[in-house]
């Protein structure tokens, strides 16, 4: 089955610097990929996702890049911020035409925190 | 729109006692994933419905635990008898028919004492 490797797992930077946080996946039929943040003691929520037929995504201070080849993708947040501090999960998922997404298999997550 | 909502949000019961997780998808929503995560592991799936259906029940862990969701409405998760190991937050996600990202509703904690 899929497997998803994430990391850093922990990911320290200042306010405003730039963070990278990468995963690699092994099943080259995973074609959507999504990122989430889960503040402590809240839920994972849905910050970004791409699918396999584009290689990059923006979304103000969050993008996300995919590389099939290698088989990896990345999330990069810029000029961080405090409230940026979360545990962030990448995933990867099959979709099989004419249905919908199957099961998420995530990575193992990385704390982010940025230090004022 | 009200969002995946979960019940209880925490639940602490003995070994051998039986607990059922409810939740509520976001309306409209054909496809509805219960996920666990243990210990600050990843969280990994448990099962998929597509309406009332079992889509994909690959990730349950054995048979003590049971997932149904009548009418295609919410859902509830059962663990009968509970184990240690079974300990974990459990989370319920939700999408739409096709394409949709999936919304994660804030979990149960459950505690195995």
């Amino acid at each position: 089955g899929e497997n998803v490797e994430q990391h850093p797992s922990t990911l320290s930077v200042q306010e405003g610097d730039s963070a990278v946080i990468k995963c690699t996946y092994s099943d080259s039929a995973s074609n959507y990929f999504p990122w989430y943040k889960q503040e402590l003691g809240k839920r994972p929520q849905l910050i970004i996702d791409i699918r396999s037929n584009v290689g990059e995504k923006k979304d103000q201070r969050i993008a996300v890049t995919l590389n099939k080849t290698a088989k990896h993708f990345s999330l990069h947040i810029t000029e961080t911020q405090p409230e940026d501090s979360a545990v962030y999960f990448c995933a990867a998922s099959i979709r099989a035409g004419g249905t919908s997404y199957g099961k998420l298999t995530f990575g193992q997550g990385t704390i982010l925190t940025v230090h004022p | 729109e009200a969002g995946v909502t979960q019940f209880p949000s925490h639940s602490v019961i003995e070994k051998g006692q039986t607990v059922t997780l409810r939740c509520d998808p976001i309306s409209g929503h054909d496809n509805l994933y219960w996920y666990r995560r243990v210990m600050g592991k990843e969280i990994k799936f448990l099962l998929h419905f597509v309406k009332e259906s079992k889509q994909d029940e690959s990730g349950m862990p054995n048979n003590r635990f049971l997932a149904e969701r009548t009418g295609g409405t919410y859902s509830t998760l059962k663990v009968q008898p509970a184990e240690l190991e079974d300990s974990g937050v459990y989370f319920c996600a939700s999408s739409q028919g096709l394409g949709g990202g999936a919304f994660f509703g804030q979990g149960t904690r459950l505690t195995v004492v």
